[in-house]
């Protein structure tokens, strides 16, 4: 099985400020990487797969790169609604696919 | 748009079945993998397995004895059983469509709003 790990595990910004979340595969998954947000009490949406394609109604805030074992999703100048938890999720061996501990998002 | 409506009880006794459908409009079957996935209060997502409109269907290894997954395209409904639970099977249940497109199998692009079941007696 292909382990995600997520870091950090909490992220503290200010509305306005740059978030950037890293998530690294246990092997090589070329760009299978998706990126999802879940909100608080709601299920998890699709923001970014293929590791940078942005998801239809995805704001262009969110950006996402990195290839083989290493990914990076950036979100810039942060809005509200974006202190959530982010999950990544390769899909290179799927299924299972497998996702990643989950990062959360929070207002300093 | 679509939407996806998990619905079911939202209390199981331990040893006994946990039985969720999933009601999906705006979207066709086919094209599509139709998939469970749980997530345990507080915890992380964890992929419970597919059924496709074309009847093929996986299981994750670790369910694959208790699991069963449907898909009743006339109903529009997507079906889960879960059999012998335990408390380690308490989580939020969600369904959730994947594309069958070679270069994106595997995402998620649509999720219900997901179902608490707790087993307790």
């Amino acid at each position: 099985e292909i382990v995600m790990t997520q870091s950090p595990v909490t992220l503290s910004l200010s509305p306005g400020e740059t978030a950037t979340v890293s998530c690294r595969a246990s092997q090589r998954i070329a760009t299978s990487l998706a990126w999802y947000r879940q909100k608080p009490g709601q299920a998890p949406r699709l923001l970014i797969h293929s590791a940078s394609t942005r998801a239809t109604g995805t704001p262009a805030r969110f950006s996402g790169s990195g290839s083989g074992t290493e990914f990076t999703l950036t979100i810039s100048s942060l809005q509200p609604e974006d202190f959530a938890v982010y999950f990544c999720q390769q899909y290179h061996n799927w299924p299972p696919g497998t996702f990643g501990q989950g990062t959360k998002l929070e207002i300093k | 748009q679509v939407q996806l409506q998990e619905s079911g009880l939202g209390l199981v006794k331990p040893s006994e079945t946990l039985s969720l459908t999933c009601t999906v409009s705006g979207s066709p079957f086919k094209d599509y993998f139709w998939n469970w996935i749980r997530q345990p209060p507080g915890r992380g997502l964890e992929w419970i397995g597919y059924v496709s409109a074309t009847g093929d269907f996986h299981y994750s290894p670790s369910l694959r004895t208790r699991v069963t997954i449907s898909l009743d395209t006339s109903m529009k409904q997507l079906s889960l059983r879960l059999n012998s639970v335990t408390a380690a099977d308490a989580a939020v249940y969600y369904c959730a469509r994947s594309p069958t497109n070679y270069f994106v199998s595997g995402i998620y692009d649509n999720w219900g709003q997901g179902t608490l079941v707790t087993v307790s007696s």
